[in-house]
C-alpha cells in the first residue's frame, strides 16, 4: 500500500468544523482513499472512502485534490464524541487488507 | 445497525496456555479479519479469511496462531501457547466485498498474558 502522511495531533473547538489533512503523493490510479476512526477503547470505525470525486455521508465529507495527492476529511461540526484517532488509508481496489498507520489524534474542546 | 460481536471482552491467561478468541461477524459478510493492537501502538493486521481459507497473513501470524470458521457463524482466533508479548487488544472485522465499502470492526477482546 502507498504511504500516507498525517499530522500526529489536532485540536478543535466543539461545534466548529474540523479539516483533517492527509498527504499521499505516491497514490496510484487504482488506490481508494479510506478514512477510519478509533474512539477511545473501541475498535476502528469506517468513516468514508472515495476514489476521485468528493464524497459526503452522514458522518463526514471527503475532499480529494484534483491530482489525488492529498485529501481532507471534513467534520462539519465537531462534538466531544468525535474525539478519536483518525486514519487515512490508501487501499488498492483488490482484496488487500487495511493497513493502519499512526493516524491523527483529534481532541475536541468544549 | 448490524454489529460484529466479540467474546470475551477481557481474558486473562497464563503464559504457555492456549486461548481462543471468538467473533460473530455480520451475517451476510464474506470476508473476515483479525487485527491486534498492543497498548499505545498501531492497529496491526494479522490475517484475512475468505471462502473457508486464509487469503493473506502478516509475519506476526506465525505457527502459534490459527483461525477457523467452525459453524458458518463464528470466526475464531486460536493462540496455541501464549507469550507475554501476545498481550494486546484483538479486533475481529468483517466485510461484504473485500472491504471496498468498509470493514466493520468489533469492540475487541483484551488479552492479558501473565
Amino acid at each position: 500500500d502507498a504511504k500516507t502522511t498525517q499530522p500526529n495531533s489536532m485540536e478543535s473547538n466543539e461545534e466548529e468544523p474540523v479539516h483533517l489533512p492527509c498527504n499521499h503523493s505516491t497514490i496510484s490510479g487504482t488506490d481508494y482513499i479510506h478514512w477510519y476512526r478509533q474512539l477511545p477503547s473501541q475498535g476502528p470505525e469506517y468513516v468514508i472512502h472515495g476514489l476521485t470525486s468528493n464524497v459526503n455521508n452522514r458522518m463526514a465529507s471527503l475532499a480529494i485534490a484534483e491530482d489525488r495527492k492529498s485529501s481532507t476529511l471534513i467534520l462539519h461540526r465537531a462534538t466531544l464524541r468525535d474525539a478519536a484517532v483518525y486514519y487515512c488509508i490508501l487501499r488498492y481496489s483488490g482484496n488487500t487488507p487495511l493497513v493502519f498507520g499512526k493516524g491523527t489524534r483529534l481532541s475536541v474542546i468544549a | 445497525e448490524p454489529e460484529v460481536t466479540q467474546t470475551p471482552s477481557h481474558q486473562v491467561t497464563q503464559m504457555g496456555q492456549e486461548v481462543i478468541l471468538r467473533c460473530v461477524p455480520i451475517s451476510n459478510h464474506l470476508y473476515f479479519y483479525w487485527y491486534r493492537q498492543i497498548l499505545g501502538q498501531k492497529v496491526e493486521f494479522l490475517v484475512s479469511f475468505y471462502n473457508n481459507e486464509i487469503s493473506e497473513k502478516s509475519e506476526i501470524f506465525d505457527d502459534q496462531f490459527s483461525v477457523e470458521r467452525p459453524d458458518g457463524s463464528n470466526f475464531t482466533l486460536k493462540i496455541r501457547s501464549t507469550k507475554l508479548e501476545d498481550s494486546a487488544m484483538y479486533f475481529c472485522a468483517s466485510s461484504l466485498q473485500g472491504g471496498l465499502y468498509g470493514y466493520t470492526f468489533g469492540s475487541g477482546t483484551r488479552l492479558t498474558v501473565v
